[in-house]
Parts: structure tokens; sequence; C-alpha cells
């Protein structure tokens, strides 16, 4: 079965500070994609990342860092320098054919 | 370009009313698909289309739902019989073609059963 835990339901920070959302995922396919989508309090869901099973290279993009390691089915995702703007809440999903296989979700509150 | 555009944005229904939902997918993408998100929760999986085809419709919850894309773009997702347990967020998202492609999603419909 595929499963996605997000074990952080609520993450507060202040502006500026670094903070970190994990993500453990359970899959028996080899083959299969990671992603991490942004739901601001307007609701829709916006796509920040995708990653493949064979691509564990780490990636960044500006303030955004994702860390996949399969050793651990973990591929969690940092913000630096965290801002105001960045309040929402986070999600992780799994995927090996068409569906997305979403976690719970991880609310970050960034005060000022 | 435009990206999915979903509505009502918000829909409120008495017990035992029929809905239905409209998605009009970014122009070009051939998958199509609909989830609905519980409040508190992540989005689940209801259904499914590749262009007019309903590949997957196992995350339908009852037979009450009912989804269709007759021409292959904009498709629709009713529930007739309304319950309350039915309110949640419904968002669709499309696929320009394969499960390598990334899902891009609508803002959703909320619905409210009362």
């Amino acid at each position: 079965a595929q499963k996605v835990t997000q074990a952080q339901t609520e993450i507060s920070v202040v502006e500026k500070e670094d903070v970190t959302l994990d993500c453990v995922y359970e899959t028996r396919d080899t083959t299969y994609y990671l992603f991490w989508y942004k739901q601001p309090p307007s609701g829709e869901l916006v796509f920040l990342i995708r990653r493949n099973s064979f691509d564990e290279q780490n990636e960044i993009s500006g303030r955004y860092s994702w860390n996949f390691q399969k050793s651990t089915s973990s591929f969690n995702f940092t913000i630096t320098a965290s801002q105001v703007v960045d309040s929402a809440v986070y999600f992780c999903a799994l995927s090996n054919t068409d569906k997305l296989i979403f976690g719970t979700g991880t609310r970050l509150q960034v005060f000022p | 370009g435009a990206g999915v555009s979903q509505s009502p944005r918000y829909k409120v229904a008495k017990r035992g009313q029929d809905v239905a939902l409209r998605c009009d997918p970014i122009s070009g993408h051939v998958s199509l698909f609909w989830y609905q998100q519980a409040l508190g929760q992540g989005p689940e999986f209801l259904t499914y289309f590749q262009n007019e085809a309903q590949l997957d419709k196992s995350g339908l919850p009852s037979d009450r739902f009912f989804a269709e894309r007759p021409e292959g773009s904009v498709s629709t997702l009713k529930i007739q019989r309304t319950q309350q347990e039915d309110s949640a967020v419904y968002l669709c998202a499309s696929r320009l073609a394969d499960y390598t492609d990334t899902q891009y999603f609508g803002p959703g419909t909320r619905l409210t059963v009362l």
C-alpha cells in the first residue's frame, strides 16, 4: 500500500527563521514520483516541486530546498529565512501511476 | 496561459438536493482528475479521465457521485441526493499527458450541505 506521513500538524516560526517540513512515504514500487504542493488560505493547491525516484539529487530554488533520501523514505522541505507570505498548508504527495496520494499536510504559520 | 478553473467556487445545498460542479482544465491537457478534500485533511482521489474516457473511478464514495467529460475537455462532477458527509472542497486537476507529468490544480469548489 502507498502512504504519505506528515507528522507535523502545525509549525509556528518567527519571520527569518529556517523551517523544515518532514515527509515520509511508503511504497513498494521502484518507480514513483514525489511532490510538494502549497495551499494558501485561498485554497488553491500550488505546485512546488516534483522528483522521480531515480533522482536523489537535492534541489534548491531560491529560499526553498528539498532533501530526498531513499534510504529513509523521506522527502523533506526546508524554507530558509521564512517570510509571512510562506504561511500556508503544505502537502507532500506520492504517485506511481496516475492518482496522487497526499499526506495530511503541515500548517506553517510565520509570524512577523 | 490560463490555469484550471472551477465553478461555482462556493455551493450551499440542502440535504437531498442534486449538485453539479464544473471544471475547465488547462487547454490541451489530456488528463483530468477530481479530488475531495475534507476539512483539515489532504485531498483524496475520486476519479480520473484521459480525454473523454473515465479510466479510474475507484475513489467515488458512492453511486450518488457521477463524473463525465463528454468532449474530452470540460468535466462535471455530479452529486445526487446530497448528504451532510458530502460537505468538502472538491478539487479538479489537469495534466498534460501521462503520469510523468505534473497535475495542476484549480481553486476548488467548497460544497456545504445543510
